[in-house]
């Protein structure tokens, strides 16, 4: 089974400040099933990035992905009010168990 | 818009069962495979389980393995989840969510509002 490791567990920034997440994989994971999540309190996950670095739609260009290896990284460029909450990674691999990343929260400093 | 309805969670013993149910609407559900997810409170997210849309093809995580049953009514246009043996860390919102296969990518693109089950004496 796939493990995925997020790291930090928790990042305090500022609004207007660059934040990057990072998603390392235990193995080779095809980038075409790596997924990123938005969720806030009291909600349901929001998809953000599929295929590793295309934007859901709706989603603002602040937001990118990217892949190196075994190494994901969700990018959010400008900090808003409301980006602060848990970003999880989850990937599919080509039959489950799927898995998902133990999650980052992102808190306003 | 495209909707998903959780349902039948609630307090239960350990030991004890409880049957989950989803209901979508306004896409057509027999073409979609479906999952459930849980997130214990102020936990991480967690994949339950996979059925494929037409039901024959069926996955279970490590740790609900021959205690859950996923199943789905495509007549109904509704997926359930029966949980026998219940633990106390079976304690969790349980969501459903639909894959969406965007050839080559796949991903949860629809997530119910979830349902709170609580395993506890």
């Amino acid at each position: 089974e796939i493990v995925l490791t997020q790291s930090p567990v928790t990042l305090s920034l500022s609004p207007g400040e660059r934040a990057t997440l990072s998603c390392r994989a235990s193995q080779p994971v095809s980038s075409t099933y790596l997924t990123w999540y938005q969720q806030k309190p009291g909600q349901a996950p929001r998809l953000l990035i599929y295929g590793a670095s295309s934007r859901a739609t709706d989603i603002p260009s602040r937001f990118s992905g990217s892949m190196s290896g075994t190494d994901f990284t969700l990018t959010i460029s400008r900090l808003e009010p409301e980006d602060f909450a848990v970003y999880y990674c989850l990937q599919f691999g080509t039959s489950p168990p799927y898995t998902f990343g133990q999650g980052t929260k992102l808190e306003i400093k | 818009e495209v909707q998903l309805v959780e349902s039948g969670g609630g307090l239960v013993q350990p030991g004890g069962s409880l049957r989950l149910s989803c209901a979508a609407s306004e896409f057509t559900f027999s073409s979609y495979e479906m999952n459930w997810v849980r997130q214990a409170p102020g936990k991480g997210l967690e994949w339950v389980s996979y059925i494929s849309d037409s039901g024959r093809t069926i996955y279970y995580a490590d740790s609900v393995k021959g205690r859950f049953t996923i199943s789905r009514d495509n007549a109904k246009n509704s997926l359930f989840l029966q949980m026998n043996s219940l633990r106390a860390e079976d304690t969790a919102v349980y969501y459903c969510a639909r894959p969406f296969y965007d050839f080559p990518y796949y991903y949860f693109d629809y997530w119910g509002q979830g349902t709170l089950v609580t395993v506890s004496s």
